[in-house]
Protein backbone atom coordinates (compact mmCIF):
# COMPACT_ATOMS: atom_id res chain seq x y z
CA UNK A 1 0.00 0.00 0.00
CA UNK A 2 1.38 3.11 -0.93
CA UNK A 3 2.03 5.42 1.81
CA UNK A 4 1.30 10.00 1.64
CA UNK A 5 2.93 11.33 -0.86
CA UNK A 6 4.12 15.08 -0.30
CA UNK A 7 5.84 17.16 -2.59
CA UNK A 8 8.48 19.24 -3.26
CA UNK A 9 10.97 17.58 -0.52
CA UNK A 10 12.65 20.68 -0.01
CA UNK A 11 11.65 24.38 -0.90
CA UNK A 12 14.39 27.25 -0.24
CA UNK A 13 12.79 31.06 -0.78
CA UNK A 14 12.89 34.18 0.08
CA UNK A 15 10.54 36.00 2.38
CA UNK A 16 7.68 38.11 1.05
CA UNK A 17 7.67 35.21 -1.84
CA UNK A 18 4.95 32.32 -2.39
CA UNK A 19 5.15 28.80 -2.10
CA UNK A 20 2.69 25.90 -2.35
CA UNK A 21 3.11 21.90 -0.85
CA UNK A 22 1.33 19.18 -2.50
CA UNK A 23 -0.16 16.45 -0.15
CA UNK A 24 -1.86 12.99 -1.59
CA UNK A 25 -3.10 11.17 1.19
CA UNK A 26 -3.41 7.35 1.47
CA UNK A 27 -6.09 5.88 -1.18
CA UNK A 28 -9.47 5.51 0.91
CA UNK A 29 -8.34 7.88 4.08
CA UNK A 30 -11.23 10.57 4.45
CA UNK A 31 -9.13 12.91 6.80
CA UNK A 32 -6.23 14.80 5.59
CA UNK A 33 -4.24 16.99 8.27
CA UNK A 34 -1.37 19.46 7.07
CA UNK A 35 1.13 19.55 10.81
CA UNK A 36 3.57 22.64 10.88
CA UNK A 37 6.90 21.69 12.59
CA UNK A 38 9.30 24.05 13.67
CA UNK A 39 13.43 23.02 14.30
CA UNK A 40 13.28 21.88 17.95
CA UNK A 41 9.42 21.38 18.35
CA UNK A 42 6.80 18.89 18.21
CA UNK A 43 4.05 18.81 15.20
CA UNK A 44 1.55 21.35 15.25
CA UNK A 45 -1.51 21.44 12.92
CA UNK A 46 -3.00 24.12 10.99
CA UNK A 47 -5.91 22.55 9.25
CA UNK A 48 -7.76 19.48 9.32
CA UNK A 49 -9.89 18.46 6.34
CA UNK A 50 -12.70 15.02 6.46
CA UNK A 51 -13.27 14.78 2.55
CA UNK A 52 -13.50 18.04 1.41
CA UNK A 53 -14.64 19.84 4.56
CA UNK A 54 -12.55 21.99 7.00
CA UNK A 55 -12.85 20.17 10.25
CA UNK A 56 -10.62 22.49 12.23
CA UNK A 57 -8.37 25.44 10.84
CA UNK A 58 -8.42 27.28 14.12
CA UNK A 59 -4.63 27.56 14.63
CA UNK A 60 -4.01 28.24 10.61
CA UNK A 61 -2.81 31.87 10.09
CA UNK A 62 -5.36 32.78 7.32
CA UNK A 63 -3.76 35.90 6.71
CA UNK A 64 -0.86 34.30 4.44
CA UNK A 65 -2.11 31.13 4.59
CA UNK A 66 -4.79 28.86 2.71
CA UNK A 67 -5.79 25.36 2.33
CA UNK A 68 -7.92 23.26 0.32
CA UNK A 69 -8.99 19.74 -0.62
CA UNK A 70 -11.23 20.19 -3.69
CA UNK A 71 -12.01 16.75 -4.69
CA UNK A 72 -11.24 15.22 -1.05
CA UNK A 73 -8.29 13.52 -2.03
CA UNK A 74 -4.89 15.50 -2.53
CA UNK A 75 -4.98 18.57 -0.72
CA UNK A 76 -2.72 21.73 -1.24
CA UNK A 77 -1.00 24.21 0.89
CA UNK A 78 -0.17 27.91 -0.28
CA UNK A 79 2.26 30.67 1.82
CA UNK A 80 1.89 34.11 0.24
CA UNK A 81 3.66 36.56 1.34
CA UNK A 82 6.42 33.96 3.36
CA UNK A 83 8.05 34.79 6.37
CA UNK A 84 11.15 33.85 7.75
CA UNK A 85 9.08 32.47 11.00
CA UNK A 86 7.51 29.82 8.15
CA UNK A 87 11.12 28.17 7.87
CA UNK A 88 9.99 24.69 9.45
CA UNK A 89 8.74 21.22 8.01
CA UNK A 90 5.05 20.87 6.31
CA UNK A 91 4.26 17.61 7.22
CA UNK A 92 0.52 16.00 5.49
CA UNK A 93 -0.91 12.93 7.70
CA UNK A 94 -4.18 11.18 6.83
CA UNK A 95 -6.56 8.46 8.43
CA UNK A 96 -9.23 6.67 7.46
CA UNK A 97 -11.77 8.70 9.58
CA UNK A 98 -12.80 11.27 12.54
CA UNK A 99 -12.10 8.46 15.33
CA UNK A 100 -9.09 7.25 16.89
CA UNK A 101 -7.38 5.40 14.13
CA UNK A 102 -3.92 5.49 13.46
CA UNK A 103 -2.16 8.89 11.62
CA UNK A 104 0.20 7.69 8.81
CA UNK A 105 2.32 10.67 7.87
CA UNK A 106 4.34 11.89 4.84
CA UNK A 107 8.03 12.47 4.54
CA UNK A 108 7.48 16.65 4.98
CA UNK A 109 8.14 19.37 2.75
CA UNK A 110 11.23 21.63 4.36
CA UNK A 111 10.97 25.06 4.09
CA UNK A 112 13.98 27.45 4.24
CA UNK A 113 12.76 31.09 3.66
CA UNK A 114 15.60 33.43 3.54
CA UNK B 1 -6.23 23.71 26.29
CA UNK B 2 -4.61 19.90 26.41
CA UNK B 3 -0.74 19.81 26.07
CA UNK B 4 1.51 17.19 26.04
CA UNK B 5 5.30 17.11 28.35
CA UNK B 6 7.81 14.80 27.59
CA UNK B 7 11.28 15.24 29.08
CA UNK B 8 14.26 17.04 27.62
CA UNK B 9 16.81 15.46 25.50
CA UNK B 10 19.27 14.57 24.29
CA UNK B 11 19.20 10.89 26.12
CA UNK B 12 22.67 9.06 25.37
CA UNK B 13 22.75 5.38 26.36
CA UNK B 14 25.21 2.24 25.75
CA UNK B 15 24.20 -0.52 24.26
CA UNK B 16 21.82 -2.60 25.58
CA UNK B 17 20.76 -0.12 28.53
CA UNK B 18 16.97 0.54 30.07
CA UNK B 19 15.31 3.23 28.51
CA UNK B 20 12.57 5.51 30.12
CA UNK B 21 11.49 8.42 28.47
CA UNK B 22 8.45 10.52 30.38
CA UNK B 23 5.60 11.69 29.32
CA UNK B 24 2.81 13.52 31.42
CA UNK B 25 -0.43 15.22 29.60
CA UNK B 26 -3.53 17.68 30.52
CA UNK B 27 -6.30 16.99 28.81
CA UNK B 28 -10.04 18.10 29.21
CA UNK B 29 -11.47 14.78 27.67
CA UNK B 30 -10.53 11.33 27.70
CA UNK B 31 -7.42 11.12 24.99
CA UNK B 32 -6.03 8.54 23.29
CA UNK B 33 -2.34 9.03 23.68
CA UNK B 34 0.85 7.98 21.32
CA UNK B 35 4.54 7.26 21.12
CA UNK B 36 5.74 8.07 17.35
CA UNK B 37 9.33 7.57 16.37
CA UNK B 38 11.25 9.80 13.69
CA UNK B 39 14.30 8.06 12.30
CA UNK B 40 16.84 10.47 10.65
CA UNK B 41 16.03 11.20 7.39
CA UNK B 42 12.57 9.72 7.55
CA UNK B 43 8.81 10.70 8.61
CA UNK B 44 7.16 10.11 11.07
CA UNK B 45 6.16 6.57 12.55
CA UNK B 46 3.78 5.51 14.86
CA UNK B 47 5.43 3.24 17.49
CA UNK B 48 2.68 2.32 19.98
CA UNK B 49 -1.16 3.41 21.41
CA UNK B 50 -3.14 3.28 24.38
CA UNK B 51 -6.94 4.24 24.11
CA UNK B 52 -7.86 3.53 27.73
CA UNK B 53 -7.04 3.88 30.97
CA UNK B 54 -4.61 0.56 32.42
CA UNK B 55 -4.25 -0.05 28.67
CA UNK B 56 -0.54 -0.81 27.58
CA UNK B 57 0.68 -0.02 23.96
CA UNK B 58 3.75 -2.29 22.72
CA UNK B 59 5.46 -2.66 19.60
CA UNK B 60 9.82 -3.42 18.63
CA UNK B 61 10.34 -4.33 22.36
CA UNK B 62 9.00 -0.75 23.32
CA UNK B 63 5.82 -0.36 26.33
CA UNK B 64 4.10 1.97 27.64
CA UNK B 65 0.92 2.21 30.10
CA UNK B 66 -2.40 4.98 30.12
CA UNK B 67 -1.76 6.22 33.92
CA UNK B 68 -5.09 7.95 34.61
CA UNK B 69 -4.32 8.80 38.06
CA UNK B 70 -0.65 9.84 37.10
CA UNK B 71 -2.23 11.25 33.78
CA UNK B 72 1.22 9.51 32.34
CA UNK B 73 2.60 7.49 29.20
CA UNK B 74 5.97 6.82 29.73
CA UNK B 75 7.95 5.09 27.21
CA UNK B 76 10.14 2.31 28.43
CA UNK B 77 12.35 -0.46 26.49
CA UNK B 78 14.68 -2.93 28.13
CA UNK B 79 17.59 -2.97 26.13
CA UNK B 80 17.94 -0.57 23.59
CA UNK B 81 19.82 -0.65 20.10
CA UNK B 82 21.67 1.12 18.10
CA UNK B 83 19.06 1.00 15.66
CA UNK B 84 16.80 2.79 18.00
CA UNK B 85 18.36 6.48 17.87
CA UNK B 86 15.46 8.61 16.96
CA UNK B 87 13.74 11.57 17.86
CA UNK B 88 10.81 10.20 20.18
CA UNK B 89 7.13 12.15 20.41
CA UNK B 90 4.77 11.40 22.59
CA UNK B 91 0.94 12.62 21.26
CA UNK B 92 -2.76 12.65 22.42
CA UNK B 93 -5.66 13.05 20.47
CA UNK B 94 -8.86 14.25 22.14
CA UNK B 95 -12.79 13.66 20.51
CA UNK B 96 -13.46 16.21 23.22
CA UNK B 97 -11.86 18.99 20.91
CA UNK B 98 -13.41 20.05 17.27
CA UNK B 99 -11.04 18.09 15.25
CA UNK B 100 -8.96 14.54 16.06
CA UNK B 101 -5.67 16.49 15.29
CA UNK B 102 -2.43 15.24 17.45
CA UNK B 103 -0.87 17.05 20.30
CA UNK B 104 2.82 16.47 20.23
CA UNK B 105 5.25 17.07 22.82
CA UNK B 106 8.51 18.45 21.81
CA UNK B 107 10.41 15.42 21.40
CA UNK B 108 13.52 13.44 22.76
CA UNK B 109 16.05 12.54 20.71
CA UNK B 110 17.68 9.30 21.74
CA UNK B 111 20.94 8.65 20.85
CA UNK B 112 22.69 4.61 21.22
CA UNK B 113 26.28 3.98 21.50
CA UNK B 114 27.44 0.51 21.02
Amino acid sequence: EAGVAQSPRYKIIEKRQSVAFWCNPISGHATLYWYQQILGQGPKLLIQFQNNGVVDDSQLPKDRFSAERLKGVDSTLKIQPAKLEDSAVYLCASSLGTGRETQYFGPGTRLLVL
Amino acid sequence: GDSVTQMEGPVTLSEEAFLTINCTYTATGYPSLFWYVQYPGEGLQLLLKATKADDKGSNKGFEATYRKETTSFHLEKGSVQVSDSAVYFCALSDLQQAGTALIFGKGTTLSVSS
